[in-house]
């Protein structure tokens, strides 16, 4: 089986710049959240997605957006670039069921993200 | 005080020592645990998935979560300098999962 495939594996932008980055989840998997990481915060939470609806979010501000489409793969943008955006952003896939949160998170390799 | 707590090391040891990596929570509503390897550069791996209190064994690794005192722990036995990376913490209480910080690991042939 297939892991979580995400693209561009790096970016390199501007600020005030917008990006979007792309995730392919696991097949058969219909939650895909998404987590920013940083040598200083650690592992943070961004958002969750399952069957196109978002089903929780972290405490970003409203530039981090995303969506699902529904063969589940998922896409995060970045509106307004700032210096500190620049992070290691990764997606994760899960098996789990619209009401249960009982399967692990299999994650992508990330995508590198440097804001000049 | 962070909901978990995670040494980040640098935690460093010979090749074929047993290697003892753990995690303090503060939530007791905790009820899934895992660990995960990541590689410089590279995205968390899934290592062990646990429900509970108990040990769960998987190859060189195994996992321990002792409830009571909010405390979780990966052993590897066997190390191998291919088992250098960091190791990632993490819990589950319903829809809120907490990770770790991480701890790095060492392993020198």
């Amino acid at each position: 089986k297939a892991g979580v495939t995400q693209t561009p594996r790096y970016l390199i932008k501007t600020r005030g710049q917008q990006v979007t980055l792309s995730c392919s989840p696991i097949s058969g998997h219909r939650s895909v959240s998404w987590y920013q990481q940083t040598p200083g915060q650690g592992l943070q939470f961004l958002f969750e997605y399952f069957s196109e609806t978002q089903r929780n979010k972290g405490n970003f501000p409203g530039r981090f957006s995303g969506r699902q489409f529904s063969n589940s793969r998922s896409e995060m943008n970045v509106s307004t670039l700032e210096l500190g955006d620049s992070a290691l952003y990764l997606c994760a896939s899960s098996g789990g069921t619209a009401s249960s949160y009982n399967s692990p998170l299999h994650f992508g390799n990330g995508t590198r993200l440097t804001v000049t | 005080q962070k909901e978990v707590e995670q040494d980040p090391g640098p935690l460093s040891v010979p090749e074929g020592a047993i290697v003892s990596l753990n995690c303090t929570y503060s939530n007791s509503a905790f009820q899934y645990f895992m660990w995960y390897r990541q590689y410089s550069r590279k995205g968390p791996e899934l290592l062990m998935y646990t429900y509970s209190s108990g040990n769960k064994e998987d190859g060189r690794f195994t996992a321990q979560v002792d409830k009571s005192s909010k405390y979780i722990s990966l052993f590897i036995r066997d190390s191998q300098p291919s088992d250098s990376a960091t190791y990632l913490c993490a819990m589950r209480a319903g829809n809120m999962l907490t990770f770790g910080g991480g701890t790095r690991l060492m392993v020198k042939p």
